[in-house]
C-alpha cells in the first residue's frame, strides 16, 4: 500500500524569505506525484506534478519540487514566499496506470510579515 | 467553463437523516472522483467513475453511502442514516481522460448534529 508523510504540520516563515515543505512517500511500484494546495473553505488547486523525465518540476506561483527516487522524496520549494501563499499544502502519490491518490496529512505554511 | 461545482456548498441535517449532495463536473472530462476531507487530514479516497461506470470503491465507503453518474455528466454522493462520523468536507474532483492530476470543486462541509 501506498502511502504519504509530510513531515512538518506547520511551517512559518517571514514574507520574502524560502521556503521547503517535505514530503516523502513509500511505495512498491513506480509512482506519480502530486503538490496541491487549498485556501481556506476552498478545494484543492494543482501546483505541480511529476510524471516522469526531468525530476526537478516546477509548478504555477513560483513553486518547484524535486523528485529524489533514492530518498523516495518529493519536496517543495518556493524561493522567497509573499502572504498570499498562506494555505494548506498536501503532498499525493498515485501508482503508475491508478487513478486514485493518496494524499499526506497537509502542511499548513504561515507566512508572517 | 466554471470548472468542478458542488452543491450545496453546506449542509447541516440532524443524525438519522440522509441527505444527497451534487457533483457537476468540467464538461469535457469523463473521469469523476469522489473524496473525503475531515479536519485536519488529507482527502480520502471515496470513489472513481470513468463515464457513467463506477469503477472503483473505497472501503471507507460502507453501505450507508452510495454514488451515482448516470448519463456519464454529473454525479450524486448519498449518505443514509448520517452518523456524527459522517461530518466532513465532500470533494468532487474531474479530469480527463489520459490525463493525472485533478481538479477539484470547492466541496461540499456536512455538519451532523
Amino acid at each position: 500500500a501506498q502511502s504519504v508523510t509530510q513531515l512538518d504540520s506547520q511551517v512559518p516563515v517571514f514574507e520574502e524569505a524560502p521556503v521547503e515543505l517535505r514530503c516523502n512517500y513509500s511505495s512498491s511500484v513506480s509512482v506519480y506525484l502530486f503538490w496541491y494546495v487549498q485556501y481556506p473553505n476552498q478545494g484543492l488547486q494543482l501546483l505541480l506534478k511529476y510524471l516522469s523525465g526531468s525530476t526537478l518540476v516546477k509548478g504555477i506561483n513560483g513553486f518547484e519540487a524535486e523528485f529524489n527516487k533514492s530518498q523516495t522524496s518529493f519536496h517543495l520549494r518556493k524561493p522567497s514566499v509573499h502572504i498570499s501563499d498562506t494555505a494548506e499544502y498536501f503532498c499525493a502519490v498515485s501508482n503508475q496506470g491508478a487513478q486514485k491518490l493518496v494524499f499526506g496529512q497537509g502542511t499548513r505554511l504561515t507566512i508572517n510579515p | 467553463d466554471t470548472g468542478v461545482s458542488q452543491d450545496p456548498r453546506h449542509k447541516i441535517t440532524k443524525r438519522g437523516q440522509n441527505v444527497t449532495f451534487r457533483c457537476d463536473p468540467i464538461s469535457e472530462h469523463n473521469r469523476l472522483y469522489w473524496y473525503r476531507q475531515t479536519l485536519g487530514q488529507g482527502p480520502e479516497f471515496l470513489t472513481y467513475f470513468q463515464n457513467e461506470a463506477q469503477l472503483e470503491k473505497s472501503r471507507l465507503l460502507s453501505d450507508r453511502f452510495s454514488a451515482e453518474r448516470p448519463k456519464g455528466s454529473f454525479s450524486t454522493l448519498e449518505i443514509q442514516r448520517t452518523e456524527q462520523g459522517d461530518s466532513a468536507m465532500y470533494l468532487c474532483a474531474s479530469s480527463p481522460r489520459d490525463s493525472h492530476g485533478y481538479t477539484f470543486g470547492s466541496g461540499t462541509r456536512l455538519t451532523v448534529v
